[in-house]
């Protein structure tokens, strides 16, 4: 059974830097693209950016210039920094799977982990 | 990008009754990289239907989706009362990824 969970600080004030982890098992960490994807309150799904063990990511342009994106296949772990946040970066947050690889043939975010809200305050 | 507009925002149906919810692209999209989730308060998203009109694993196949180019259709026959909740569009055909704002599936 493929499960995800974000862990990390809820709180974080203004011009710092929030940090999130995202747990993997159930799942080879090197077959697939892993993914963050926020929701602010009240408001709709955005795409951060993937990364696969490769090193290969890609960002959304919004937010490109504030994001970094690293995975830890020793640990099957992936994570998210985004510098510099506001209060506009308050949201739930979380880490899902690119169903594409491992054998599988879909091409969508099939597995998600449960959400782990951050505030920017 | 790619702008996904989706409609009517909220749907006031009973049990039993047939939703129809429409997602519309601001330019064609390839017809694999089109997918449907459902979202219930306090949950994250579940993938509903992939490749436009494939089923997820486990989804109950009440689920339909079809569509080509720049509109594509999530039908549901025959509303559960599990079906009430928040659905949305998403596309992969370029960077970035977008999802469209959602249609709310209400009780009438």
């Amino acid at each position: 059974q493929v499960q995800l969970q974000e862990s990390g600080p809820g709180l974080v004030k203004p011009s710092e830097t929030l940090s999130l982890t995202c747990s993997v098992s159930g799942a080879s960490i090197t077959d697939y693209y892993w993914n963050w994807i926020r929701q602010p309150p009240g408001k709709g799904l955005e795409w951060i950016g993937f990364i696969h063990y490769s090193g290969n990511t890609m960002r959304n342009p919004s937010l490109a210039s504030r994001v970094t994106m690293s995975v830890d296949t020793s640990k099957y772990q992936f994570s998210l920094k985004v510098h510099s946040v506001m209060a506009a970066d308050t949201a739930v947050y979380y880490c899902a799977r690119w169903g594409s690889g491992g054998g599988h043939n879909v091409n969508a975010f099939d597995m998600w982990g449960q959400g782990t809200t951050v505030t920017v305050s | 990008e790619v702008v996904l507009t989706q409609s009517p925002g909220t749907l006031s149906l009973s049990p039993g009754e047939r939703a129809t919810l429409s997602c519309r692209a601001s330019q064609s999209v390839d017809n694999t990289h089109l997918a449907w989730y459902q979202q219930k308060p306090g949950q994250a998203p579940r993938l509903l239907i992939y490749g436009a009109s494939s089923r997820a694993t486990g989804i109950p196949d009440r689920f339909s989706g079809s569509g080509s180019g720049t509109d594509f259709t999530l039908s549901i026959s025959g509303l559960e009362p599990e079906d009430f909740a928040v659905y949305y569009c998403q596309h992969y055909n370029n960077s970035p990824l977008t999802f469209g704002g959602g249609t709310k599936v209400e009780f009438k």
